[in-house]
């Protein structure tokens, strides 16, 4: 079975652009999950969606924003990049149904704001 | 809101057993996670509590109780391979059943030393 693909890999972006990442989960699971990882603050929950619909989010601007199409396929859109949203963002997938608790992270994007 | 502390950084020699410490305040509380972080890799699922008690899978444990807020992964037999970041991370009840919005402690960075 395929794993969880996020493209691009590595991003280079300059402040004030926007930038869209993509995330396609594994076969199967309906749910994604988007999180920030930084040195300073961790893995930081941004947003789930599951069957197209944003189920829960965390505490980011409303600059950060997601979508998930029927195919379960994710993707997020940061605004106006800032230098502190510099950052790997990491996306995770998993079943999304009560009692269903293993959670599959892809590879990450690097994302560097200049 | 949920807070989430471990310890920064630990040390170990091969083949020794290690014991890492997770504590955790919440107001409320639905399953507490442990996720394994190579460097300049993704997070990979190790083990999930939601009940108090012991959980062995392999040479790796987790133990928790919901009473203290406390939770400890167990790693025996040490290799050097296990030289990661081990990520603790809760599920609050309000997220909803399958729901992953977790909240990640900063994780402690494990060096296994020959």
């Amino acid at each position: 079975k395929a794993g969880v693909t996020q493209t691009p890999r590595y991003l280079i972006k300059t402040r004030g652009q926007q930038v869209t990442l993509s995330c396609s989960p594994i076969s199967g699971h309906r749910s994604v999950s988007w999180y920030q990882q930084t040195p300073g603050q961790g893995l930081q929950f941004l947003f789930e969606y599951f069957s197209e619909t944003q189920r829960n989010k965390g505490n980011f601007p409303g600059r950060f924003s997601g979508r998930q199409f029927s195919n379960s396929r994710s993707e997020m859109n940061v605004s106006t990049l800032e230098l502190g949203d510099s950052a790997l963002y990491l996306c995770a997938s998993s079943r999304g149904e009560p009692g269903s608790y293993e959670q599959y992270f892809g590879p990450g994007t690097r994302l560097t704001v200049t | 809101g949920q807070n989430i502390d471990q310890p920064t950084e630990m040390t170990a020699t091969e083949g020794a057993i290690v014991q890492i410490n997770c504590t955790y305040q919440t107001s409320g509380f639905n399953g507490l996670f442990w996720y394994q972080q190579h460097a300049g890799e993704a997070p990979t699922f190790l083990s999930y509590n939601v009940l108090d008690g012991l959980e062995e899978k392999g040479r790796f444990s987790s133990f928790l109780s919901r009473s203290k807020g406390y939770s400890y992964l167990l790693l025996k037999e040490l290799q050097m391979k296990d030289s990661a970041s081990y990520l603790c991370a809760v599920r609050p009840p309000y997220s909803g059943a399958g729901s992953y919005q977790l909240t990640f402690g900063k994780g402690t960075k494990l060096s296994v030393i020959p």
